[in-house]
C-alpha cells in the first residue's frame, strides 16, 4: 500500500524568502507523484506533476519539485514566495500500474507568507 | 466550461437525516471520486467510478452511497446521517490516459 508523509503541517515563511516543502512517500513500485494547491474556501488545482524522465520538474506559479527516487522523496520549491502562495499544499501519488489510478493523498503543509 | 461542479455549496443535516450530494462535469471524463477531507488527514477517497453504471469503494466507504447512472453526474448519498460524517466533500473526475484529476469547489456539510 502506498502512503504519503507531509512531516510539515505548518511552515510560516516571510515574503519574498525562499521555501521548501517536504514530502515522502513510500511505494514498493513506480509511482507518479503530484503536488496540490488548495487557496481558502476553494478546491484543489494541479501545481505540478513527475511521470517519468527528467526528475526535475517545474509547475505553475514559479513552483518546482524534484523526484528523488533513493531518497523517496519529492520536495516542492520556489525561489522567491508571494503572498498569495498562501495556501495549503497536497502531495499526491499515484500507482500508474493500477488501472485507475487512484490518488494517495498526505495531509497537507499550511504555507503562511508573512509580509 | 465550468469544470466540475458541486451541488449544494453548503448544508446543515440533523443526525439521521438524508441527503444526496450531486457533482456534475462537462469535460467527458470517464473517471470520477468523491473525496471527504478533514483537519490533519488531507483527503481520504470515499467512492469512485470508471464508467458509467460502475462504482467502487475507497478507502472511507461506511455510511455512504454512490451512483452513477449518467457520464457525467456522480451522486454521493448518505442515508442516515451521523455527527462523523461532518467533513468538507470534494468531487473530482479524470479522463482516460490523462493523470490529473480536476476537483469540484467542495460541499461544506455539517451534522449535528
Amino acid at each position: 500500500a502506498q502512503s504519503v508523509t507531509q512531516l510539515d503541517s505548518q511552515v510560516p515563511v516571510f515574503e519574498e524568502a525562499p521555501v521548501e516543502l517536504r514530502c515522502n512517500y513510500s511505494s514498493s513500485v513506480s509511482v507518479y507523484l503530484f503536488w496540490y494547491v488548495q487557496y481558502p474556501n476553494q478546491g484543489l488545482q494541479l501545481l505540478l506533476k513527475y511521470l517519468s524522465g527528467s526528475t526535475l520538474v517545474k509547475g505553475i506559479n514559479g513552483f518546482e519539485a524534484e523526484f528523488n527516487k533513493s531518497q523517496t522523496s519529492f520536495h516542492l520549491r520556489k525561489p522567491s514566495v508571494h503572498i498569495s502562495d498562501t495556501a495549503e499544499y497536497f502531495c499526491a501519488v499515484s500507482d500508474p500500474n493500477f488501472g485507475n489510478e487512484k490518488l494517495t493523498f498526505g495531509t497537507g503543509t499550511r504555507l503562511t507568507i508573512i509580509p | 466550461n465550468a469544470g466540475v461542479t458541486q451541488t449544494p455549496k453548503f448544508r446543515v443535516l440533523k443526525t439521521g437525516q438524508s441527503m444526496t450530494l450531486l457533482c456534475a462535469q462537462d469535460m467527458n471524463h470517464e473517471y470520477m471520486y468523491w473525496y471527504r477531507q478533514d483537519p490533519g488527514m488531507g483527503l481520504r477517497l470515499i467512492h469512485y467510478s470508471v464508467g458509467e453504471g460502475t462504482t467502487a469503494k475507497g478507502e472511507v466507504p461506511d455510511g455512504y452511497n454512490v451512483s452513477r447512472l449518467k457520464k457525467q453526474n456522480f451522486l454521493l448519498g448518505l442515508e442516515s446521517a451521523a455527527p462523523s460524517q461532518t467533513s468538507v466533500y470534494f468531487c473530482a473526475s479524470r479522463g482516460t490516459g490523462a493523470h490529473e484529476q480536476y476537483f469540484g469547489p467542495g460541499t461544506r456539510l455539517t451534522v449535528t
